[in-house]
């Protein structure tokens, strides 16, 4: 039973660059949660998306944007870069009712020049 | 605001000792409660969680504890084991019809053999 999937596990970028992430939830799942990570911080919600459409945001800029496909996999899609978006991008799956565990992946590390 | 935090960032006990970590939150509304064990260059593997109708919940070797009236949570692993090595975090899902969850900033836990 496959998990959370992610690609790419790392990439370097340019300010003022754009970016396109990937994420194939687990099996079973249909709800897909993106996440902010900063070295020695929490992981920060993102948005996520339930049926194709965004259902819950976070405190992001619109910079960040994302998608969800009728197979339930997702892209987070972040343009013009800044050497703060640098961090680790977590994908997590769940089941669309509420209060269900979210299940992680292992991340993207984004490192940003 | 949301916020959940740790009263201790990092936490050290000799292997076979059992752990304690703890956890504040403040947002009163907030329904679902769920331990992350996050280990180096991996994302947050789910551990366990509980719903605001329970006080303690029970898996294999962990225990967590919820208690409402002072907004504190607890992870309790038994036994401990070289592989419980990792950063430990609590998230809370907020009640406000969506799973988002606000993550505190994690304790590091480090078994001594």
């Amino acid at each position: 039973d496959a998990g959370v999937t992610q690609s790419p596990t790392h990439l370097i970028k340019t300010r003022g660059q754009q970016v396109t992430l990937r994420c194939s939830p687990k099996s079973g799942h249909d709800t897909v949660s993106w996440y902010q990570q900063a070295l020695g911080q929490g992981p920060q919600f993102i948005f996520q998306y339930y049926e194709e459409e965004e259902r819950q945001r976070g405190n992001f800029p619109d910079r960040f944007s994302g998608h969800q496909f009728p197979n339930y996999s997702s892209e987070l899609n972040v343009n013009a870069l800044l050497l703060g978006d640098s961090a680790l991008y977590l994908c997590a799956s769940s089941l669309g009712q509420l209060n269900q565990p979210q299940h992680f992946g292992d991340g993207t590390r984004l490192s940003i020049l | 605001g949301e916020s959940v935090g740790l009263h201790l960032p990092t936490l050290s006990v000799q292997e076979g000792d059992n752990s304690i970590i703890n956890c504040a939150y403040s947002n009163s509304a907030s329904d679902y409660f769920i331990w992350y064990k996050q280990e180096s260059g991996k994302g947050p593997q789910f551990i366990i969680d509980i719903r605001s109708n329970m006080d303690k919940r029970q898996g294999q070797r962990v225990t967590v504890l919820l208690n409402k009236t002072v907004k504190h949570l607890s992870l309790q692993i038994a036994a401990t084991q070289p592989g419980d090595s990792a950063v430990y975090f609590c998230a809370e899902n907020n009640a406000q019809g969506a799973q988002k969850l606000v993550f505190g900033q994690g304790t590091r836990l480090t078994i001594n053999p």
